[in-house]
């Protein structure tokens, strides 16, 4: 059955840090891993897509990696601000018609 | 372009009663997701569909839920004789073709039952 851990649940930085988001998976057979925004009361924004043959992913000021083999994929986010305050959740799709969802980093960036 | 919407936004009523939710998805998205989010805990997956195939209905927490999609796009999800622990928020997302795909959540419909 596959698992999907983020760590940490939750971490504040000031302005201007760079930070990274970590996320694991148990089965390595995915076709995909993508990452999510939600602010509160909101829905999810999509940030990143990754599929299974790519190494990375860049947006802006983000960037994500994927280690298919050890279950593994971080979020890089360069120069925080405190406007990237939000919960930042990992998917991974394995087929069929489920996507396994992490239970999020909620990050707060100190101005 | 319109993304997905989702109404009510919030939704309060009395435990027995039945609710439905409905979700409006991006114009020519095949494939439409239901999820639910309770308090502190993460995405917990409800029922899927895809084009005109039957749904994947292995989320779906009791036969008091229930869904359908009508015409390849509005889905309506439906909870019959509510229960407290039914209070979450309920995300619709849509995809172009499925699971490959990225996908695009809706704003929610927070559930409230007393």
């Amino acid at each position: 059955k596959q698992e999907v851990t983020q760590i940490p649940a939750a971490l504040s930085v000031p302005e201007g840090e760079n930070l990274v988001l970590n996320c694991s998976f148990t089965d390595s057979a995915i076709y995909n891993l993508q990452w999510f925004r939600q602010d509160p009361g909101k829905g999810l924004t999509s940030l990143l897509l990754i599929q299974s043959s790519q190494r990375e992913q860049t947006s802006g000021r983000l960037n994500a990696s994927l280690d298919k083999s050890s279950g593994r994929s971080t979020l890089y986010i360069a120069a925080s601000q405190p406007g990237d305050s939000a919960t930042y959740l990992c998917a991974v799709y394995t087929g069929g018609f489920k996507t396994i969802f992490g239970a999020g980093t909620r990050l707060f960036v100190k101005a | 372009g319109a993304g997905v919407s989702q109404s009510p936004s919030n939704k309060v009523t009395e435990k027995g009663k039945d609710v439905e939710l409905r979700c409006d998805p991006i114009s020519g998205h095949t494939a439409l997701y239901w999820y639910r989010q309770s308090l502190g805990q993460g995405l917990e997956f409800l029922i899927y569909f895809q084009g005109n195939s039957a749904p994947d209905k292995s989320g779906l927490p009791s036969d008091r839920f229930s869904a359908e999609r009508t015409g390849g796009s509005v889905s309506t999800l439906t909870i019959q004789r509510t229960q407290q622990e039914d209070s979450a928020v309920y995300l619709c997302a849509s995809s172009l073709r499925g699971g490959r795909d990225t996908q695009y959540f809706g704003p929610g419909t927070r559930l409230t039952v007393l």
